[in-house]
């Protein structure tokens, strides 16, 4: 069955670069586009991007400037990195993907705490 | 941005009862709904997508409606471990965005 599993660092500090990797098993990478959301007590859930392993993807405005999403295909693998983060951006983090006929989640990964703090 | 809004934010709610959840798009937004349930320490899981097509494996007493700007997710005849919340989501424009969730307590 389809399984994702988020690594990376659990604490961040402020102004630093958070950087997650998503591993994909039971579905091709090349098949679907491949989705970071985030959620925080003070905003929720929201969708940070969406990537296709050819390059095709798009970022949430919001976000958009400090925020990568790249697929290695090699690795069965995406990530994410956000650049200067701040106490904000302290939130569990989930890789997912977007299937289901399109714009809809349908496998999520058991998602992860990031924490910015010094 | 689309905001979606859901009623109530809270509901509690005896077994066997049944639960209406509405979420309400700030535009129209056709049939690019989805609903997910979340219990505590887990992911959001799909239940309902493009409105009313429910997801496979979901227990049909999860029922979806709507089009345009009011949706609707129906769970008949509640058991405890439906106990969750459950939010809603638009894949309409960009940026997608979720509602603020509805906790559903089990009396």
């Amino acid at each position: 069955q389809v399984q994702l599993q988020e690594s990376g660092p659990g604490l961040v500090k402020p102004s630093e670069t958070l950087s997650l990797t998503c591993t994909v098993s039971g579905a091709s990478i090349s098949s679907y586009y491949w989705t970071w959301i985030r959620q925080s007590p003070g905003k929720g859930l929201e969708w940070i991007g969406y990537m296709y392993y050819t390059g095709s993807g798009n970022y949430n405005p919001a976000l958009k400037s400090r925020v990568t999403i790249s697929v290695d295909t090699s690795k069965k693998q995406f990530s994410l990195k956000l650049s200067s983060v701040t106490a904000a951006d302290t939130a569990v983090y989930y890789c997912a993907r977007e299937g289901g006929g399109g714009g809809v989640f349908d496998y999520w990964s058991q998602g992860t705490l990031v924490t910015v703090s010094s | 941005e689309i905001v979606l809004t859901q009623s109530p934010d809270f509901q509690s709610v005896t077994p066997k009862e049944k639960v209406t959840i509405t979420c309400r798009a700030s535009q129209s937004i056709g049939s690019s709904l989805h609903w997910y349930q979340q219990k505590p320490d887990q992911s959001p899981k799909l239940l309902i997508k493009y409105a009313s097509q429910s997801f496979s494996g979901v227990p049909s007493r999860f029922s979806g409606s709507g089009s345009g700007t009011d949706f609707t997710l129906t769970i008949n005849s509640l058991e405890a471990e439906d106990a969750a919340t459950y939010y809603c989501h638009q894949s309409s424009s960009l940026p997608q965005t979720f509602g603020q969730g509805t906790k559903v307590e089990i009396k």
